[in-house]
């Protein structure tokens, strides 16, 4: 199982931005695929989860109308898009396969960050 | 929204010694809970799942108990490479909130 995500992006405030996390090794449809964010020098935080095989979302209050989550099954890739990114954006952002019907992440991938600056 | 504590938030511990993390759950979730490892620059590794199952690969020094609301991981005989930050995540119900963490340093 290998998870690869898209490299280090620098974006201006208001500008959108998708981030990719593309899934090897295992039948991609079968596990739900979620995205963590790390913002500097903090914890983890639940950002959301989506269901390959149909699209099925489920997004953290916090992040609900803030991010969207969406996958394209053609290439076993997932995708984490804003549509207008704020400062408080920058952070490292992390795609995680969940380890099956119980919803916790045993696969990560190596993580995006994200910086948002004027 | 089922929120965890940890506790405590940080630790100073020697190699050789044995290190205990609590995880509390705002509400009862069975044995629904993970603990995760991470170091600075890394993402993070899973290392118990179900409360007290040691996922394929971590030593089995790790170790973790706890049903319902009050979970412990243990590390008996710490290890250099064991200073790290370790996260608890609920996977009982959504949203799957982590802990706030436990950072492991060396005395």
């Amino acid at each position: 199982v290998q998870l690869v995500q898209s490299g280090a992006e620098v974006k201006k405030p208001g500008e959108s931005l998708r981030i990719s996390c593309k899934a090897s090794g295992y039948t991609f449809t079968n596990y739900w695929i979620g995205w963590v964010r790390q913002m500097p020098g903090k914890g983890l935080e639940w950002m959301g989860i989506i269901y390959p095989r149909d699209s099925e979302t489920t997004y953290s209050p916090s992040f609900q109308g803030q991010v969207t989550i969406s996958v394209d099954r053609s290439i076993s890739t997932a995708y984490l898009q804003w549509s207008s990114l704020k400062a408080s954006d920058t952070a490292m952002y992390y795609c995680a396969r969940q380890a099956g019907e119980a919803l916790f992440p045993n696969y990560w991938g190596q993580g995006t960050l994200v910086t948002v600056s004027s | 929204a089922i929120q965890l504590t940890q506790s405590p938030s940080s630790l100073s511990a020697s190699v050789g010694d044995r290190v205990t993390i609590t995880c509390r759950a705002s509400q009862a979730i069975s044995t629904a809970l993970a603990w995760y490892q991470q170091k600075p620059g890394k993402s993070p590794n899973l290392l118990i799942f179900d409360a007290s199952s040691l996922e394929t690969g971590v030593p089995s020094r790790f170790s973790g108990s706890g049903s319902g609301t009050d979970f412990t991981l243990t590390i008996s005989g710490l290890q250099p490479e064991d200073f790290a930050t370790y996260y608890c995540q609920q996977f009982h119900s959504h949203p799957l909130f982590f802990g706030p963490g436990t950072k492991v340093d060396i005395k």
